[in-house]
């Protein structure tokens, strides 16, 4: 159980271009989804915390019109980077809490598997 | 957690050598989690172990163990005997108020 999925796994696309990346709790419901991101050989830094229902929490640092979260349902939020350009190549991370919490607890975040952004 | 120090950014060991990773972190929180991940090159990260803050109690699963010391707020994890396959970056992660902090990573490598 407890599994998160990311869709796609890879994205290559030109300068400019919209990115949509998709985080799925497969078998558990999430009020709460966290998004990453992760430079090569750097640790991973948390974007924003997306609440379903509401508006993404932003960290600091992070533009919002630039990553727009939405999280719809209480199993999907998307991520949409909107005009990529190089510098937002890197690898982007969900993680999502289960409501109430699973055998891990309520403290438990589970992570996807990763999408790897390219912008050429 | 405020800030979380991985002072090992690399570690090379032989096989079969026991090697132990290093983490202090920062928090104003007197309840937290505190977890080990490890990211292979394929980039998924993979969960290992997860304590609470007040449960200092160490344990050993296989070949992994940790030493909690919530008085020096270190998160030191261990594993004996290591294997090639062992070989990732490893992150430690305290969970305070929601969130999840990331340390900046150690990454081993295991010498056949």
């Amino acid at each position: 159980g407890a599994v998160v999925s990311q869709h796609p796994s890879w994205v290559i696309c030109k300068s400019g271009t919209s990115v949509k990346i998709e985080c799925r709790s497969l078998d558990f419901q999430a009020t709460t989804m966290f998004w990453y991101r992760q430079f090569p050989k750097q640790s991973l830094m948390l974007m924003a915390t997306s609440n379903e229902g509401s508006k993404a929490t932003y960290e600091q640092g992070v533009e919002k019109d630039k990553f727009l979260i939405n999280h719809a349902s209480l199993t999907l939020s998307t991520l949409t980077v909107t005009s990529a350009h190089p510098e937002d190549s890197s690898f982007y991370i969900c993680s999502a809490r289960p409501i109430g919490g699973l055998a891990g607890g309520w403290e438990t975040q589970y992570f996807g598997p990763g999408t790897r952004l390219l912008v050429l | 957690a405020q800030k979380v120090t991985q002072a090992q950014t690399e570690i090379s060991v032989v096989e079969k050598e026991d090697v132990t990773l290093d983490c202090v972190y920062e928090t104003r929180d007197t309840t937290y989690y505190l977890f080990w991940y490890k990211q292979p090159p394929s980039g998924e990260l993979v969960f290992l172990i997860r304590r609470n803050s007040f449960d200092e109690q160490n344990e050993i699963s296989g070949r992994y163990s940790w030493n909690f010391q919530k008085s020096t707020s270190s998160f030191n994890f261990t594993i004996t005997a290591s294997q090639v396959v062992d070989s990732a970056v490893y992150f430690c992660a305290p969970d305070c108020l929601n969130q999840f902090y990331f340390g900046t990573g150690t990454s081993l490598t295991v010498i056949p």
